[in-house]
C-alpha cells in the first residue's frame, strides 16, 4: 500500500484558515486521497476525498499537487470542534470495500 | 450522528471474562467492519463482514470472533480477556462502491481489570 506521512502536530487559533499537509510521494494513478478526522472520545469521521481535481465541501477543501505526491486539507476558519487528529489515507479504486489503514495522523490543536 | 448505532457504550469486566458488543449499521449498508483502538497501537483494523459473510480479517485474535446476522447487524466477541485488550472498539459500516466512505459509531470503550 502506498504511505502517506503527516506532521505529528499543528496548532491553529480560531476562526483562521488551517492548512493540514500529507505527502504521498509512491502514490498510485488510480489512488484516491481521503481525509478522515476523529474528535476526541469520538469514532472516526469522513472529511473529504479527491483523485485529481480539488475538492471542496462543506467541512473542508482538498488542494492536490499537480504531480499527486502530495496534498493539503484546508479549514478555511478554524472553530475549537476543529480540533481533533487529521487522517490522510489512499486507497486504491480496486480496495473499495476493503478497510481503511490509519497512520498516526496530525493532532490539530486549536486555541481561542 | 452517523447512522451507525453501538452497544453498550462503556463495558468494565475482569480478565478471563467474555464479553459481546453490538453493532448496527447505517440502513443500507452492507458491510460491516470493526477496529480496535488502544493507546499504544492506534486504530487496527481487526474484521469485516459483507451481507452476513467474513469478507476480510486483519490483526485480529484467535479469542474474538465476530459474526453478521440477517437483519446486518454484528456483534464482537472477546473471550479469555487481558489487560491489553482494554481499548475503544470502533464499527464502521459502509454501502460500497467508489469512493467506499466508511460511517463509524461512537465506539465501546473496554476496560479489563
Amino acid at each position: 500500500d502506498a504511505k502517506t506521512t503527516q506532521p505529528n502536530s499543528m496548532e491553529s487559533n480560531e476562526e483562521e484558515p488551517v492548512h493540514l499537509p500529507c505527502n504521498h510521494s509512491t502514490i498510485s494513478g488510480t489512488d484516491y486521497i481521503h481525509w478522515y478526522r476523529q474528535l476526541p472520545s469520538q469514532g472516526p469521521e469522513y472529511v473529504i476525498h479527491g483523485l485529481t481535481s480539488n475538492v471542496n465541501n462543506r467541512m473542508a477543501s482538498l488542494a492536490i499537487a499537480e504531480d499527486r505526491k502530495s496534498s493539503t486539507l484546508i479549514l478555511h476558519r478554524a472553530t475549537l470542534r476543529d480540533a481533533a487528529v487529521y487522517y490522510c489515507i489512499l486507497r486504491g479504486n480496486n480496495q473499495a470495500g476493503t478497510a481503511l489503514i490509519f497512520g498516526k495522523g496530525t493532532t490539530l490543536s486549536v486555541s481561542s | 450522528d452517523s447512522g451507525v448505532t453501538q452497544t453498550p457504550k462503556h463495558l468494565i469486566t475482569a480478565t478471563g471474562q467474555r464479553v459481546t458488543l453490538r453493532c448496527s449499521p447505517r440502513s443500507g449498508d452492507l458491510s460491516v467492519y470493526w477496529y480496535q483502538q488502544s493507546l499504544d497501537q492506534g486504530l487496527q483494523f481487526l474484521i469485516q463482514y459483507y451481507n452476513g459473510e467474513e469478507r476480510a480479517k486483519g490483526n485480529i485474535l484467535e479469542r474474538f470472533s465476530a459474526q453478521q446476522f440477517p437483519d446486518l447487524h454484528s456483534e464482537l466477541n472477546l473471550s479469555s480477556l487481558e489487560l491489553g485488550d482494554s481499548a475503544l472498539y470502533f464499527c464502521a459500516s459502509s454501502v460500497g462502491g467508489v469512493p467506499d466512505t466508511q460511517y463509524f459509531g461512537p465506539g465501546t470503550r473496554l476496560t479489563v481489570l
